[in-house]
């Protein structure tokens, strides 16, 4: 059973234009939640975050946004570069432990 | 700091032989975890510890594995017998507990033939 799920397994989008990647969950006792990027041949490293109690979180290019009620949050990129492509993967992590669920990943491919 | 450190990044064994894969994670990260990739499953957790104590094994998928946290700076994962079908990467990744960030190493890509 995934608690954590992101439906679109790869996208593509032009570069320049906006990216957004979807991720969807079922653990209503996820608190915090986190977006990975991952190259080839290295560890997912870590993009941006957001806690349940807000809404929306921005970091230059990259923008969290969060629906708890409906489970619900996406990553925009804006503007895309090449060098964004990478596999995607979001993260939750419940108030009780400190366990991190992972998503499946989506692979985002720029095209120049 | 040098970040979570994994050894060997490359292991390629026969089956039937046991593999150790290394972690040192951040220092002063209290919670540490073993993560495996592969492409059926993604980014499964097999085991996390909290303060050096195993908390979560139920993701460790035989008896064939075991994991162990001796101290704050070191963990190793151990598969005994290997099989072919234990080949991925394996992912550590540590976190100070409350922070909410796990920072991940370079990983282990493990192939038994």
């Amino acid at each position: 059973d995934q608690q954590v799920k992101q439906n679109s397994p790869s996208l593509s989008v032009q570069e320049g234009r906006i990216s957004i990647l979807n991720c969807d969950y079922t653990n209503s006792m996820f608190d915090y939640f986190l977006w990975y990027k991952k190259y080839p041949a290295e560890g997912p490293t870590f993009l941006i975050s957001i806690s349940s109690i807000k809404d929306k979180n921005e970091d230059g290019r990259f923008t969290v946004f969060l629906n708890k009620s409906a489970k619900h949050l996406s990553l925009h990129i804006v503007p895309s570069q090449p060098g964004d492509s990478a596999v995607y993967f979001c993260a939750a992590r419940d108030n009780y432990g400190q366990n991190f669920v992972f998503g499946p990943g989506t692979r985002l491919s720029v095209l120049p | 700091d040098a970040g979570v450190i994994q050894s060997p990044r490359h292991e390629v064994t026969e089956m039937g032989q046991e593999v150790t894969l290394r972690c040192k994670p951040i220092s002063g990260h209290n919670s540490l975890f073993w993560y495996r990739q592969t492409m059926m499953r993604g980014l499964e957790l097999l085991i996390y510890f909290n303060n050096n104590v195993p908390i979560d094994d139920s993701g460790m998928p035989e008896d064939r594995f075991s994991a162990k946290m001796p101290n704050a700076s070191f963990s190793t994962l151990k598969i005994q017998p290997s099989e072919p079908r234990d080949s991925a990467v394996y992912f550590c990744a540590s976190s100070l507990g409350g922070t909410g960030t796990a920072f991940f190493g370079q990983g282990t890509r493990l192939t038994v033939v």
